[in-house]
């Protein structure tokens, strides 16, 4: 069956550190998101591609990156692990642009940042 | 910007009663409106979902109805089940580029 998966599940690291969260979909859509949920904030976009080689900036982008070199993968990257970026993080994938398309979600990483 | 505002939490009831959770909606056009359910320890799922006004999205027992004139997307279900224990968030998707706005999302604990 296809799948979004997300690696590692849980992740502990210490300030200024980057880090790497995985997310890989066997859907073969076109587009994928990266979310952080907070309590008392929902969801918030972090980043979102359309296809490979496009990466565009979602509602909390700062200290965020995120590269798009195939259809499967859309990898986070944080470059200098900050507390505030505690937080749990989902990784979602859609199969068109059209906003009544379903997202998918992964499982989730929880980070803590140290 | 586009934004959801649903009613806080947590929101416990006891096995078969009635369930609402309220949710509201500030939008330029014309959005899609989306529950999502996540139980505990998962990603969220698709609960329901309604793309235009006066449109009702229905699943699991669950419904909500597209209201344009209160700009509204309440989540109701007549009897709730202890297996209905979850945290539930609307959202909404509005143009294009299926980026989705969440509200805060409700804890629901059903007691058995």
């Amino acid at each position: 069956d296809a799948e979004i998966t997300q690696s590692p599940r849980h992740k502990i690291t210490e300030t200024g550190r980057q880090v790497t969260l995985a997310c890989h979909q066997t859907w073969n859509h076109n587009n994928m998101f990266w979310y952080r949920q907070d309590l008392g904030h929902g969801l918030r976009l972090i980043h979102y591609s359309y296809g490979v080689q496009d990466t565009n900036k979602g509602e909390v982008s700062d200290g965020y990156s995120v590269s798009r070199s195939n259809t499967e993968d859309l990898p986070l990257t944080l470059e200098s692990a900050a507390s505030s970026q505690t937080s749990v993080y989902f990784c979602a994938s859609s199969p068109g642009q059209g906003g009544w398309n379903e997202q998918f979600f992964g499982p989730g990483t929880r980070l803590t940042v140290l | 910007g586009d934004s959801v505002t649903q009613m806080e939490g947590p929101v416990t009831l006891s096995e078969e009663a009635f369930l609402t959770i309220n949710c509201t909606y500030t939008a330029t056009g014309y959005p899609s409106l989306f529950w999502y359910v996540q139980y505990p320890g998962e990603g969220l799922q698709l609960l329901l979902k309604a793309t235009k006004a006066d449109d009702k999205g229905s699943n699991k027992g669950f419904e909500a109805t597209y209201r344009k004139e209160t700009t509204s997307f309440h989540l109701e279900k007549g009897s709730v089940q202890v297996s209905d224990s979850a945290v539930y968030f609307c959202a909404l998707s509005e143009g294009y580029g299926n980026k989705l706005v969440f509200g805060a999302g409700t804890i629901l604990r059903v007691k058995s």
